[in-house]
C-alpha cells in the first residue's frame, strides 16, 4: 500500500515553543488528515485537508494549530505555542483520490512538551 | 459528536484461542475499519467494510459490518503471539463533502500467552 513518512519521529520541546510536524506522502495524494493520540487513549481526529484547504476540523484544532502544504508535497501541522497537554502521538493519514474511503496512517511523531 | 463503544477493553488469552471484539455506535456509519496498533507505531489497517451486512476475511481475521450500520465485530481465529497489540475500530460517515474523518473506539488490548 502507498505510504507516508513523518518527521521527526520524536520531538521534545519547551512549553510555549512552536513545533512543526511534517508528513511526506510517497505519491501524490490530495486528501490528508491529522490525528492525535494521547498516551493510553484513543485516536482523535484533528483536521482534514483537501485540495490545499481545510475541509473539516475538530474542537481540539483551535487557533494554536495550523496546517499547510507549502511546497505541494510536505503536509505540515504547526502548533504555535505548545502546552503540556499537547504531548501526544500525532499521526498523518492519507486517502487516495478516487479510491475507497480507507485511510492509511503514518508511523507518527511523538511530541513531548516539558 | 459520534461515540463508539468498543469492548472488551482488554483480553488475555492462550495461544490458539479464538478472539472476538466489537464496536457499537449510537449513530450510523458508511464505513467500518479495523486497525491494529503496536507500541510506538501508527495504526495499521486490517480490514475495511463498506456495506451493511458485509462479512470480510483477511487470513485469520474476519469482520462484519452490522446490518443496522451501527455496529461491527472483529474475530481472530487461532491466535498467535504476534497478534498482541491494541485493536481499534473506526467508523466513517461520508457527509458528502471531502472530509471522511474517522471516529475511533477506545481500543481492545489483546495479550496472547504462548
Amino acid at each position: 500500500e502507498p505510504e507516508v513518512t513523518q518527521t521527526p519521529s520524536h520531538q521534545v520541546t519547551q512549553m510555549g515553543q512552536e513545533v512543526i510536524l511534517r508528513c511526506v506522502p510517497i505519491s501524490n495524494h490530495l486528501y490528508f488528515y491529522w490525528y492525535r493520540q494521547i498516551l493510553g487513549q484513543k485516536v482523535e481526529f484533528l483536521v482534514s485537508f483537501y485540495n490545499n484547504e481545510i475541509s473539516e476540523k475538530s474542537e481540539i484544532f483551535d487557533d494554536q494549530f495550523s496546517v499547510e502544504r507549502p511546497d505541494g508535497s510536505n503536509f505540515t501541522l504547526k502548533i504555535r505555542s505548545t502546552k503540556l497537554e499537547d504531548s501526544a502521538m500525532y499521526f498523518c493519514a492519507r486517502r487516495l483520490e478516487g479510491g475507497t474511503d480507507t485511510q492509511y496512517f503514518g508511523p507518527g511523531t511523538r511530541l513531548t512538551v516539558l | 459528536g459520534q461515540q463508539l463503544n468498543q469492548s472488551p477493553q482488554s483480553m488475555f488469552i492462550q495461544e490458539g484461542e479464538d478472539v472476538s471484539m466489537n464496536c457499537t455506535s449510537s449513530s450510523i456509519f458508511n464505513t467500518w475499519l479495523w486497525y491494529k496498533q503496536e507500541p510506538g507505531e501508527g495504526p495499521v489497517l486490517l480490514i475495511a467494510l463498506y456495506k451493511a451486512g458485509e462479512l470480510t476475511s483477511n487470513g485469520r481475521l474476519t469482520a462484519q459490518f452490522g446490518i443496522t450500520r451501527k455496529d461491527s465485530f472483529l474475530n481472530i481465529s487461532a491466535s498467535i503471539p504476534s497478534d498482541v497489540g491494541i485493536y481499534f475500530c473506526a467508523g466513517q460517515l461520508n457527509s458528502g463533502g471531502s472530509n471522511y474523518k474517522l471516529t475511533f473506539g477506545k481500543g481492545t488490548l489483546l495479550t496472547v500467552n504462548p
